[in-house]
Order: C-alpha cells, then structure tokens, then sequence
C-alpha cells in the first residue's frame, strides 16, 4: 500500500482558499487518489478522487502532477463549516482488492 | 436513501465486560468496513467483508473481537473481553464496491462511542 503523509494541522481564515497537499511517493500505476472529509462525531465523508492532472465538484477541485507523487486538495472559499480534519487515501481501484486505509489526516481550523 | 445505521450510539461499560455493535448498510452494497478510531488518530481498518466474505482482518485482534456478516447485509462486531485501550468509535461504513470494481466511494454510518472503565 502506498503510504501517505499529510501536515498534522493547518489554520486559516473565511473566504480564503486553502490548499492541502498528500505526499505519496510510492504510489503505484494503478493506485487513485481520494480525499475525505470527518466533522467532530461524525463518520468520515467522501468529497473527490481522482487519477491525474485536474478534478473538479461542487465542493473542491484536486490538483495531481505528472509524476502523481503527491496531490492537493483546494477548498476555495472556506467557511466556518470547513472546519474539519481531511484524509488522504491511495489505493489501487482497478484490482482485486481495494483496502481503504486512514492516516492520521489534516486537520483544518477555520477562524472568523 | 437511507444511510448506514450503527447502534447503540453510546456505551459505557468496565473492562472485562463484552460488547457488541450492530450495524446495516445502505441497500445494495456489497461491502462493509468495521473501522477502530481512537481520539486523535484517523480510523483504522479492523475488517472488510465483500457479501458475507471477508477481504481482510489483518488487523483485527482476534483473540477479543470477532465480526460476522449474516446473509450477507447486516454485521455486527463484537468484543469481549474489552480492555481499557479499546475505548474509541467504532465506525461502521459500507460501499457498492465489489471485486474487480471500485469506486472507493466509501458511505459511513454516525459510530459507536465505547468507553471502557
């Protein structure tokens, strides 16, 4: 599995754009890339998943280079509500088994 | 459409004592995750069923939790004897996913806080 590593925290402010990058060196050919997104007392909730280059949702967009050894979440316009810790994941959708596997993630502190 | 639900929300007990978790997918998915999440660290995967198989438990302490799958739909996890480290949320999640195709679209349900004296 390809390990992944992502800043513990960060902090910033409504309206801002925050971006969120994943490092995961050993990523394999086969392996996507999925974010998700766990409120306090809530279960974590899927937001965007992508393979290369530019993804786009209503919530986020995702930005992965060439290389695909890293990635980067962009939230444009954050709200207090964005207040949440985010998870990457890398896994290889296309085999036979897919192991959804957790780190430790980001979490984002929203200030007024 | 109904979510995955998971109960009880809540439960206290002492250590030594069992416990057992219940939780029903959303209809039609074909796989379900039983995930351990401790204070401050991310969930972690205590096992995977695909229909009532299971994909992985290679991190499930087998010696005090079990987890079973029942025609394929509901499951529930059990431990006993609890210890105190086995205070956490335990999270439930389930996905249409099936061998050979994934989403990696993962549903979870609002997780069951155990708090082991």
């Amino acid at each position: 599995l390809a390990k992944t590593t992502q800043p513990i925290s960060m902090d910033s402010y409504e309206g801002q754009e925050v971006n969120i990058t994943c490092s995961h060196n050993n990523i394999a050919t086969n392996d996507y890339i999925t974010w998700y997104q766990q409120f306090p007392s809530q279960g974590p909730r899927f937001i965007i998943q992508g393979y290369k280059t530019k993804v786009t949702n209503e919530v986020a967009s995702l930005f992965i280079p060439a290389d695909r050894k890293s990635s980067t979440l962009s939230l444009p316009r954050v709200s207090l509500s964005d207040t949440a810790v985010y998870y990457c994941l890398v896994g290889d959708t296309t085999g036979g088994s897919y192991i959804p596997t957790f780190g430790r993630g980001t979490s984002l502190i929203v200030h007024p | 459409e109904a979510g995955v639900a998971q109960s009880p929300r809540y439960k206290i007990i002492e250590k030594r004592q069992s416990v057992a978790f219940w939780c029903n997918p959303i209809s039609g998915h074909a796989t379900l995750y039983w995930y351990q999440q401790i204070l401050g660290q991310g969930p972690k995967l205590l096992i995977q069923f695909q229909n009532n198989g299971v994909v992985d438990d290679s991190q499930l302490p087998k010696d005090r939790f079990s987890a079973e799958r029942l025609k394929g739909v509901d499951s529930t996890l059990k431990i006993q004897p609890a210890k105190l480290e086995d205070s956490a949320v335990y999270l439930c999640a389930s996905s249409l996913d099936e061998e050979g195709w994934w989403t990696g679209e993962l549903f979870f349900g609002e997780g069951s806080r155990l708090t082991v004296l």
